[in-house]
């Protein structure tokens, strides 16, 4: 067990900039969550997908933001033209099974992205 | 729609003492509660869970939580605490039947020498 990989750690970019982070999952996870995360605050759901299928998007995931999971392996969440309050954490988990989801989440140690 | 409240942003509590913090959540749905904890520049790490069955749910590292299905609350506890166990903790609900979870906003456990 490897562990959730995210890539980079860190991003700095200027306002107005397209970023890309990286999620590798745990192997055989069918499951893969995005989340920011800001200062002071807990976790905010962004997307979920079961296998590479999206199944689920918050009303944070603006139309600048866009995630892919495009075999059902790792998966990349892209910000165009990106802006102030998108500095956060971004962090990725996944989890096992195809029904229900009593399955725990398997968190990265998150993409801290900051903009100039 | 579920929410989740956390109703202590910070606890200090001095090494080898007992502490409990809190959450309330609700849920229009049925839902599963974790307890997460957080160290510095790090992802979430697992301490329990509530699937269904006895109330009292036994953890890692020593703690344990009571699902309080009448006050809608989910508290953890341990009753000796060591320095290593300052870290940012946080309660979450997922629905049983979709694949969002709710986390609440976090309580930082400072344990002084």
């Amino acid at each position: 067990d490897t562990g959730v990989s995210q890539n980079p750690r860190h991003k700095i970019t200027k306002r107005g900039q397209n970023v890309t982070f990286r999620c590798d999952p745990i192997s055989e996870h069918n499951r893969l969550y995005w989340y920011r995360q800001t200062l002071g605050q807990g976790p905010e759901f962004l997307t979920y997908f079961q296998n590479e299928a999206q199944l689920e998007k918050s009303r944070l995931l603006s139309d600048r933001f866009s995630a892919e999971r495009p075999k059902g392996s790792f998966s990349t969440l892209e910000i165009q033209r990106t802006e102030q309050g998108d500095s956060a954490m971004y962090l990725c988990a996944s989890s096992p099974g195809d029904r229900g989801f009593y399955q725990p989440q398997h968190f990265g140690d998150g993409t801290r992205l900051s903009i100039l | 729609a579920q929410s989740v409240t956390q109703l202590d942003s910070q606890v200090p509590v001095f090494e080898e003492a007992p502490v409990e913090l809190r959450c309330n959540y609700s849920s229009s749905v049925s839902v599963y509660l974790f307890w997460y904890v957080q160290y510095p520049n790090q992802g979430l790490q697992l301490l329990l869970k509530y699937l269904s069955g006895s109330t009292l749910v036994k953890g890692i590292n020593g703690f344990e939580a009571e699902f309080n299905k009448s006050q809608t609350s989910f508290h953890l506890r341990k009753p000796s605490v060591h320095i290593s166990d300052t870290a940012e903790y946080f309660c979450a609900v997922t629905d049983t039947n979709a694949g969002k979870s709710t986390f609440g906003d976090g309580t930082t456990l400072t344990v002084k020498p």
